[in-house]
């Protein structure tokens, strides 16, 4: 059955400083793979997202994540974050024939130091 | 910036009430989703409309929840009756079609069951 992990409930970094939130994914084909950010009291935003080709993905609001097949990761990354990026993150892998049903991970909160 | 709608934003009952919540999605989606997110985890889906037809309810407990959307446009999820566990964030989104196209959340209903 598709799963995604994502193993850190709560990271804290500095403005300025460089993020990476890790993701895992179990999926038996080439899955469709995607960020979405949750503000408080808000819906999920998408991010980015990954179907197929250039493995390095870039998003919105400066965000990139890297689809690695041989350690089934899709870790999220941006070099310097902002006071604006606290928010909780989600990794989701598309499953089914169309990849219409989207799996979600358990989320981490992302906190911003000043 | 076209948006999914949601009603009530907030709903407090008490167990072995019925709750209902609306979701008008964006303008042409055919496919629409409600999903449940219980605090501390990600969405989990429990219905997915194309048209007005149910394409997915696996996860829908079907003894107490039911949805509706009979034009195709906007719907309903009711519980009957709420228990105590039914607290959640309920979202709901939407997409162009079925497949790999952007799903748009909504700002959700926040339930809670006293």
């Amino acid at each position: 059955a598709q799963s995604v992990t994502q193993p850190d409930i709560h990271i804290t970094v500095s403005e300025g400083a460089s993020l990476e939130l890790r993701c895992n994914y179990s999926y038996g084909a080439t899955p469709y793979l995607f960020w979405y950010v949750q503000s408080p009291g808000q819906g999920l935003q998408l991010l980015l997202k990954y179907f197929s080709g250039d493995t390095l993905v870039q998003g919105i609001k400066g965000f990139e994540a890297e689809f690695k097949r041989s350690q089934s990761s899709f870790n999220l990354r941006k070099p310097s974050v902002h006071w604006s990026d606290a928010a909780e993150y989600f990794c989701a892998v598309g499953a089914g024939s169309s990849a219409s049903k989207i799996i979600f991970g358990s989320g981490t909160r992302l906190s911003i130091r000043p | 910036e076209a948006e999914v709608a949601q009603s009530p934003r907030y709903k407090i009952t008490e167990k072995s009430q019925a709750v209902a919540f609306w979701c008008d999605p964006i303008s042409g989606h055919a496919t629409l989703y409600w999903y449940r997110q219980i605090l501390g985890q990600g969405p989990e889906l429990l219905v997915q409309f194309q048209d007005e037809s149910v394409v997915d309810d696996s996860q829908l407990p079907k003894d107490r929840f039911s949805a509706e959307r009979l034009k195709g446009v906007d719907s309903t999820l009711k519980i009957q009756p709420a228990e105590l566990g039914d607290s959640a964030m309920y979202l709901c989104a939407s997409s162009e079609t079925s497949g790999t196209g952007e799903q748009f959340f909504g700002p959700g209903t926040r339930l809670t069951v006293l």
